[in-house]
């Protein structure tokens, strides 16, 4: 089944404690990303990749690190996470490409609280 | 980057027709999105258009003016179900990235 997961999809910690979300597709897609999404704000891109060893910043990538070593994985690091990190964050994936095939697929979610 | 704006909330009868509304300003359009997004669940896709027109699928049909920065998402026959936000997303090639930017989100809420 083509899909993209998340793990964990729900995490409490505390503030500094460094974590990692790790985020899988199997769909041989070269664009993957990161959001978060808050009340009032919808979703907002935090990193994003095009390819192995390639990626960028989005919209709000302050406090936020990704890599991306292979195709299939592009795992969110938060190294000293703050509770203004609380958030629900999706990662979402899809090739390279203008036509309607390059939608994107998003992953289920994980909800992070920060405390 | 792209400015994307949506209404925030509306509301519509079980039955009824409801047109969300978007409207994007960006210097290197390359297509629009809509999705739709349950509460607490993940954007599943519904509609794109590059081309100005309509396009149709089933209950759903989505519109897009290129020259006014304009697209609607027409939900015919409302059922329950379709509560829910609904996302406006823009794609843009002129900085390399062809990875869309999402508005803030519609929330549908379909009464009895």
């Amino acid at each position: 089944e083509a899909q993209v997961t998340q793990n964990p999809r729900y995490l409490i910690t505390v503030t500094g404690k460094k974590l990692t979300v790790t985020c899988s597709q199997n769909m041989n897609h070269e664009y993957m990303s990161w959001y978060r999404q808050d009340p009032g704000l919808g979703l907002r891109q935090i990193y994003y990749s095009m390819n192995v060893e390639v990626t960028d910043k989005g919209d709000v990538p302050e406090g936020y690190k990704v890599s991306r070593k292979e195709k299939r994985n592009f795992p969110l690091i938060l190294e000293s996470p703050s509770p203004n990190q609380t958030s629900l964050y999706f990662c979402a994936s899809s090739s390279p490409g203008t036509s309607v095939n390059n939608e994107q697929f998003f992953g289920p979610g994980t909800r992070l609280t920060v405390l | 980057g792209q400015n994307i704006d949506q209404p925030t909330e509306m509301t519509a009868t079980e039955g009824a027709i409801v047109q969300i509304n978007c409207t994007y300003q960006t210097s290197g359009f390359n297509g629009l999105f809509w999705y739709q997004q349950h509460a607490g669940e993940a954007p599943t896709f519904l509609s794109y258009n590059v081309l100005d027109g309509l396009e149709e699928k089933g209950r759903f049909s989505s519109f897009l003016s290129r020259s006014k920065g304009y697209s609607y998402l027409l939900l015919k026959e409302l059922q329950m179900k379709d509560s829910a936000s609904y996302l406006c997303a823009v794609r843009d090639g002129a900085g390399g990235s062809y990875i869309p930017t999402f508005g803030r989100g519609t929330s549908l809420i379909v009464h009895p």
